[in-house]
């Protein structure tokens, strides 16, 4: 069983819905959780990070961290043609190493 | 501030050859990853630098891969006498490191693909 579970969809939105994207862990170790955003042959970008429970917002996207459920969640409001792309959800311990799940394919139709 | 950089974006080689990447981190960055991916799989962790010291090495890192970080600057990634499966995307990543739990930003990679 792999640390950390991800759906790897393709997850097929219309344009403008909330999109809802989860990964699972099994290390209690972790503490700083992240979710990237990778276009295809593009390196991943950063778009939320966050230090142990609770809920970060930035514009369209909100991520939450349940520490006790082991539980991660990134969503996106008002979905976007351009939101389509991996994401990946990322988590350390001490941040050095990242352990990414395998990543969720988005795409988001106009 | 410019992003991290990587050289080649792609490289070919045949089975058996030796191949070296590098990687130029955010100015200021001390700390320096490579990870490898691929296709439909996350990144995996190989090795990291803080500053000139390689710190952690992953047991993804065979002896036939040597990572350097001489100055504490750019890193070079090689790989002797590569192998099919060598195949992958190598992505770099870097962090200022002065406080715990920094986040990584990742440069675009080399694809490295073996005839």
């Amino acid at each position: 069983q792999k640390e950390v579970e991800q759906d790897p969809g393709p997850l097929s939105v219309p344009e403008g819905a909330i999109v809802s994207l989860n990964c699972t862990y099994s290390n209690s170790a972790f503490q700083y959780f992240m979710w990237y955003r990778q276009y295809s042959r593009k390196g991943p970008e950063l778009l939320m990070y966050t230090y142990s429970s609770g809920n970060k917002e930035d514009g369209r996207f909100t991520a939450q961290v349940d520490k006790s459920s082991k539980y991660i969640s990134l969503f996106i409001r008002d979905s976007q043609p351009s939101d389509s792309a991996t994401y990946l959800c990322a988590m350390t311990r001490r941040g050095n190493k990242l352990v990414f799940g395998a990543g969720t394919i988005l795409r988001v139709k106009s | 501030d410019t992003g991290v950089s990587q050289d080649p974006r792609h490289k070919i080689t045949k089975r058996g050859q030796n191949v070296t990447f590098r990687c130029d981190p955010i100015s200021e960055h001390n700390r320096l990853y490579w990870y490898r991916q691929t296709l439909g799989q996350g990144p995996e962790f190989l090795t990291y630098f803080q500053n000139e010291a390689q710190l952690e090495k992953s047991r993804l890192l065979s002896d036939r891969f040597s990572a350097e970080r001489p100055k504490g600057s750019f890193s070079t990634l090689e790989i002797q006498r590569t192998e099919q499966g060598d195949s992958a995307m190598y992505l770099c990543a870097s962090s200022s490191g002065t406080q715990a739990g920094q986040p990584q930003h990742f440069g675009d990679g080399t694809r490295l693909s073996i005839l």
